[in-house]
């Protein structure tokens, strides 16, 4: 079975601080890795994801196959980007694509 | 261009009464998502149709759930006989094609209450 863990549900940190939120995620075969965040007010996005190795917002994030884990960073955090952060692994179970996704992390960035 | 829109935004709902939530995913996605989202938790899948073909049913609670999407386009999920248990945000998110690298695209949900 697949699954997501988010460790942490509340991230508070100061403006400019460095900031992890932690993704590590169980599935044996090859899965696709994704961070989805949701503004105050807003719906569900896509943030990035791993296949496409890029930076959005100044986060990047790294698949680590040795430590399953994806976490994501960001050097010097904003305070836009205060938000709920959804770590997502897709895979192909039995011909079916069943997405899963962590419970998510709050991230605060105060003034 | 229009993004995924849900229909009804709120819904309360008695106890065994029965419910339809509506989903219209961006024109021309092929894959579409349904959601359950508990407070505090993240989306939980329910099930997924490429056009009209629903191809993972996996995640429906039970057999008072029932989703369908007879044209390949709007999307219903149906709740019968509503129990207090269903109260959630109900997601629905399309997608392009099918590829696991696909991004879904989400729409609002509708909070669905049940007293």
């Amino acid at each position: 079975a697949q699954r997501v863990t988010q460790p942490e549900k509340l991230l508070s940190v100061f403006k400019g601080a460095p900031v992890e939120l932690k993704c590590n995620y169980s599935y044996s075969g090859s899965p696709e890795l994704f961070w989805y965040v949701q503004y105050s007010r807003q719906r569900l996005q896509l943030l990035l994801r791993h296949i496409s190795r890029e930076s959005i917002k100044g986060f990047t994030a790294d698949l680590n196959k040795g430590e399953t884990s994806f976490h994501l960073k960001k050097p010097f955090a904003q305070e836009e980007d205060s938000a709920m952060y959804y770590c997502a692994l897709t895979g192909a179970s039995g011909g079916s694509y069943i997405p899963t996704f962590g419970r998510g992390t709050s991230l605060i960035v105060h003034p | 261009g229009a993004g995924v829109s849900q229909s009804p935004r709120y819904k309360v709902a008695k106890r065994g009464q029965d419910v339809a939530l509506r989903c219209d995913p961006i024109s021309g996605h092929v894959s579409l998502f349904w959601y359950q989202q508990a407070l505090g938790q993240g989306p939980e899948f329910l099930t997924y149709f490429q056009n009209e073909a629903q191809l993972d049913k996996s995640g429906l609670p039970s057999d008072r759930f029932f989703a369908e999407r007879p044209e390949g386009s709007v999307s219903t999920l149906k709740i019968q006989r509503t129990q207090q248990e269903d109260s959630a945000v109900y997601l629905c998110a399309s997608s392009f094609g099918l590829t696991t690298y696909n991004e879904q695209f989400f729409g609002p949900g509708t909070r669905l209450t049940v007293l």
